[in-house]
C-alpha cells in the first residue's frame, strides 16, 4: 500500500480557505485517495474520496493532478469547528478497503 | 441511521489483568474493523471481519489479543493479559460490503493500564 506524506500541522484563521496537500509518490493504478477528519475523543469521520481530477461535496473539495502523485484537500471558509486532525489515505478501492493511517495533519483554526 | 456503538467509553486496569471491549456496528454493515490508536498516532488496523469471518488479522498480537464476531453483527475484542504498551484508544468501525465503501467509526474505548 502506498505511503503518504502530509504536513504535521497547519494554522489558519476563521473564514480562510485551507489547502492540505498529501504526497503519495508510489500510488498504484487501482488506488483511491480518501480523507478522514478526526476530532479529539472521537473516531475518524469520512470526508471525501477520489481517483482523479476534482471531487466536490458539501464539506470539501479534493484536487488530484494527472500524475496522481499528490492530492490536495480544500476546506472553504474554515470555522473554529474545523480544528481537527486530517488524514490522507490511499488504498485499493477494489480490495479489502484496508486503511493505513499516517500521523495526519493537525489543523488549528484561530478566531 | 444510528452510528457505531462502543462500550465501555473508558477503562482502567492494572497490567496483567484482562479486559474486553464491545462494538455494535451500523445495521446492515457486513464489514467490521478494530483499530488501536496510540496517543499522537493514526489508528492502526488490528483485525477486519467480513460478516463473521476474519479477512485480515496480520497486525493483531495474537498471543494476548483476541476478537470474535460470532453472529456476524456485534463484536468483542479482548486483551489478556494487558501490558503497559496496550494503553490506547480502541476504535471500532464498520462499512457496507462492496468496493469503495467509507468506514464509519465509533468514538472508541480509552484504555489505561496502570
Amino acid at each position: 500500500l502506498a505511503k503518504t506524506t502530509q504536513p504535521i500541522s497547519m494554522d489558519s484563521y476563521e473564514g480562510q480557505e485551507v489547502n492540505i496537500t498529501c504526497s503519495h509518490n508510489n500510488i498504484a493504478t487501482n488506488d483511491y485517495i480518501t480523507w478522514y477528519q478526526q476530532f479529539p475523543s472521537q473516531g475518524p469521520r469520512f470526508i471525501i474520496q477520489g481517483y482523479k481530477t476534482k471531487v466536490t461535496n458539501e464539506v470539501a473539495s479534493l484536487f488530484i493532478p494527472a500524475d496522481r502523485k499528490s492530492s490536495t484537500l480544500s476546506l472553504p471558509r474554515v470555522s473554529l469547528s474545523d480544528t481537527a486532525v486530517y488524514y490522507c489515505l490511499v488504498g485499493d478501492r477494489g480490495r479489502t478497503d484496508k486503511l493505513i493511517f499516517g500521523t495526519g495533519t493537525r489543523l488549528q483554526v484561530f478566531p | 441511521e444510528a452510528g457505531v456503538a462502543q462500550s465501555p467509553r473508558y477503562k482502567i486496569i492494572e497490567k496483567r489483568q484482562s479486559v474486553a471491549f464491545w462494538c455494535n456496528p451500523i445495521s446492515g454493515h457486513a464489514t467490521l474493523y478494530w483499530y488501536q490508536q496510540i496517543l499522537g498516532q493514526g489508528p492502526k488496523l488490528l483485525i477486519q471481519f467480513q460478516n463473521n469471518g476474519v479477512v485480515d488479522d496480520s497486525q493483531l498480537p495474537k498471543d494476548r489479543f483476541s476478537a470474535e464476531r460470532l453472529k456476524g453483527v456485534d463484536s468483542t475484542l479482548k486483551i489478556q493479559p494487558a501490558k503497559l504498551e496496550d494503553s490506547a484508544v480502541y476504535l471500532c468501525a464498520s462499512s457496507r460490503q462492496g468496493s469503495g465503501q467509507p468506514q464509519h467509526f465509533g468514538d472508541g474505548t480509552r484504555l489505561s493500564i496502570l
